[in-house]
């Protein structure tokens, strides 16, 4: 059981090149989220989507954008990376009624 | 912003020590979370904790949601070298949909 599954685990990006960063589960959770870590500062909420075909800005949305492709899936795209959104980014997933959220190994983003 | 004021930051303690960690907040929580970060992994859920005053044990780790709901405690007991990592306290508000916010870790270090 793979639980969150996040590619790539590590991307270097020039300033203002885009790309997505993929997440899937397969625990058939209905809610998933994009999280970003960065020193010192614990994790903080970038997206959220509480239910497939629904999504909804955390606390430090700008800058990125999710689709929710499938109960599956759920991806953070960066359209122009800044070196601000340098962070370590993971996803996580939670079932329905549940506060418990289980977690991604993570993927270790650098924009130079 | 940050909403949960985790302390201490870092500690470096012996083995077989016990250590206590917290996490205080202004605000009221329904939920409180303990996680475990390792190096180069993503968060991993030590305890739940659901209603007020609640006092959870899981091995050498036990956990206690404040009886003001605007605080928490992680305390683990006898540790052993593998209980190096970075620890996180994590509190559902009210009405957040689910949504976590997460203190800024406590580092333990264990020295044998």
């Amino acid at each position: 059981n793979a639980g969150v599954t996040q590619t790539p685990k590590f991307q270097v990006l020039k300033t203002g090149q885009s790309m997505t960063l993929q997440c899937a589960q397969d625990m058939n959770h209905n809610s998933m989220y994009w999280y970003r870590q960065d020193p010192g500062m614990g994790l903080r909420l970038i997206y959220y989507s509480a239910s497939e075909g629904t999504t909804d800005k955390g606390e430090v949305p700008n800058g990125y954008n999710v689709s929710r492709l499938n109960k599956r899936e759920f991806s953070l795209r960066l359209e122009s990376a800044a070196p601000s959104q340098t962070s370590v980014y993971f996803c996580a997933s939670t079932d329905r009624g549940n506060t418990e959220a289980f977690f991604g190994q993570g993927t270790r983003l650098t924009v130079v | 912003g940050q909403q949960l004021n985790q302390s201490p930051q870092s500690m470096f303690i012996q083995e077989g020590e016990d250590v206590s960690m917290n996490c205080t907040s202004s605000s009221i929580f329904n939920t409180w979370l303990w996680y475990k970060q390792d190096p180069g992994e993503g968060p991993v859920l030590l305890i739940a904790l659901y209603k007020a005053g609640e006092l959870t044990s899981n091995g050498r780790l036990t956990a206690q949601f404040g009886i003001t709901r605007k605080d928490s405690f992680l305390n683990i007991s006898a540790s052993i070298p593998s209980d190096v990592g970075i620890y996180f306290c994590a509190g559902q508000l009210p009405g957040s949909a689910r949504q976590l916010t997460f203190g800024s870790g406590t580092q333990l270090t264990v020295l044998p």
